[in-house]
């Protein structure tokens, strides 16, 4: 099983700046990597998949890069509809497509 | 507009088999597409749980497949989830959700349905 890692476990940004979250791989998923953003009570919703096309409707200030092991999300000019939480998910090798444990966007 | 609605009981007692619909509404499962099961324990993370095929066909998370059953019903245009020898461990968040395409990615989700497994 792939294992996904967070870094950081949370991270304080003020509104308008920029926000990178990262997301590491315990081997190699190529570019099969999805972003999610899931807010307070709600289901999470798709950013990214293929490491860096974005979902339909997603604001052009996400972005996702990297391949391998090591990606990046970025949101470009945080607005305060960003702050979440965040989960990569890996369906490279699968059963079971596994998913990081998250990173929290908080106001700083 | 895709939309996806978990039904089921919100408690389950332990040793007992949690049972959950997915119905699917603005698409029709028999057109296509991989339909998914994922949980999320209260304050943690997304596991995925299992996804079905509308032929049928399933894949199951290896850590849970001695105890899943995921099944299809494309008359009613839903399809289901079955967790036998619940523990206070498979209380969670249960969301239902499509498939994008044919990579293990998840573009439509239900609003999830809590499941607490308690006597």
């Amino acid at each position: 099983e792939i294992v996904m890692t967070q870094s950081p476990a949370t991270l304080s940004v003020s509104p308008g700046e920029r926000a990178t979250l990262s997301c590491r791989a315990s081997q190699s998923v190529s570019s099969n990597l999805a972003w999610y953003q899931q807010k307070p009570g709600q289901a999470p919703r798709l950013l990214i998949y293929g490491a860096s096309t974005r979902a339909t409707g997603i604001p052009a200030r996400f972005s996702g890069s990297g391949s391998g092991t090591e990606f990046t999300l970025t949101i470009s000019s945080l607005q305060s509809e960003d702050f979440a939480v965040y989960y990569c998910q890996q369906y490279n090798n699968w059963p079971p497509a596994t998913f990081g444990q998250g990173t929290k966007l908080e106001i700083k | 507009q895709v939309q996806l609605q978990e039904s089921g009981p919100g408690l389950v007692k332990p040793s007992e088999t949690l049972s959950l619909t997915c119905a699917v509404s603005g698409y029709s499962i028999s057109s296509g597409y991989y339909w998914g099961w994922i949980r999320q324990p209260p304050g943690k993370g997304l596991e995925w749980i299992g996804s079905i095929y509308h032929s049928g066909s399933t894949y199951y998370n290896p850590s849970l497949k001695s105890r899943v059953t995921i099944s299809v019903d494309t008359s009613k245009n839903q399809f289901s989830l079955k967790l036998s020898s619940v523990t206070a461990a498979d209380t969670a968040v249960y969301y239902c959700a499509r498939v994008l395409d044919t990579a293990m990615v998840f573009d439509y989700w239900g609003q999830g349905t809590l499941v607490t497994v308690s006597s």
